[in-house]
């Protein structure tokens, strides 16, 4: 069974950063690109990033470009999001899911960051 | 960016009814090997979404045969014949055939 656990998030002032991670397990890390989308409060879903397999191509929306770097350790089965120069319109749920080709087929529960002094 | 629209915002509808939401894209979904990344999901109240059917009209495992998708290009539509209660929620819309991948906006699906 598939299953990705986030944690990470948290409260954090604008302008700090913050490091979420995913944990993943019931299918070969290595073998699958990764990606993370968030939710704010009450809205819908966005896309954040997206690495490769293998974590040499990485993809990001243009309004977090720049400040968040998405990454992975195969060798840990863990997915990550360094978030720096955080804004208060980064507040949101983050999952952390796994794509089947380019559609998110598996999510995990969501990790809440709130951005706000 | 790739602009979804999702109508209605909002569908009452009776249990046992059929319901039926449109996705319009702002460009063609249609990649040059011809797949159409066009897909669909369901948040059901307080939980994370899940994945109802990939590539327009390929339903995921698990997913019941009530729910199914059309379309092509830039328009496309998710049927659910007989809802049941445990179809309600917001559904989404997704495409990946361009990026930045983008969501339509929502439609809630809520009793009449």
């Amino acid at each position: 069974e598939v299953q990705l656990v986030e944690s990470g998030g948290g409260l954090v002032q604008p302008g700090r950063s913050m490091k979420l991670s995913c944990a993943a397990s019931g299918f070969t890390f290595s073998n699958y690109g990764m990606a993370w989308v968030r939710q704010a409060p009450t809205k819908g879903l966005e896309w954040v990033a997206t690495i490769s397999y293998d974590g040499s191509s990485t993809y990001y929306r243009d309004s977090v470009k720049g400040r968040f770097t998405i990454s992975r350790d195969n060798a840990k089965s863990t997915l990550y999001l360094q978030m720096n120069s955080l804004r208060s319109e980064d507040t949101a749920t983050y999952y952390c899911t796994r794509p089947d080709l380019d559609w998110f087929a598996y999510w995990g529960q969501g990790t809440l960051v709130t951005v706000s002094s | 960016d790739v602009v979804m629209t999702q109508t209605p915002l909002s569908l009452p509808v009776s249990l046992g009814d059929q319901a039926s939401i449109s996705c319009r894209s702002s460009q063609s979904l249609v990649e040059s090997n011809g797949n159409t990344h066009l897909h669909w999901y369901l948040q059901k109240p307080g939980q994370l979404p899940q994945l109802l059917l990939y590539k327009v009209s390929n339903r995921f495992s698990g997913v019941p045969d009530r729910f199914s998708g059309s379309g092509s290009e830039t328009d496309f539509i998710l049927k659910i014949s007989r809802v049941e209660s445990e179809d309600l929620g917001v559904y989404y819309c997704l495409q990946s055939t361009h990026l930045p991948l983008t969501f339509g906006s929502g439609t809630k699906l809520e009793i009449k």
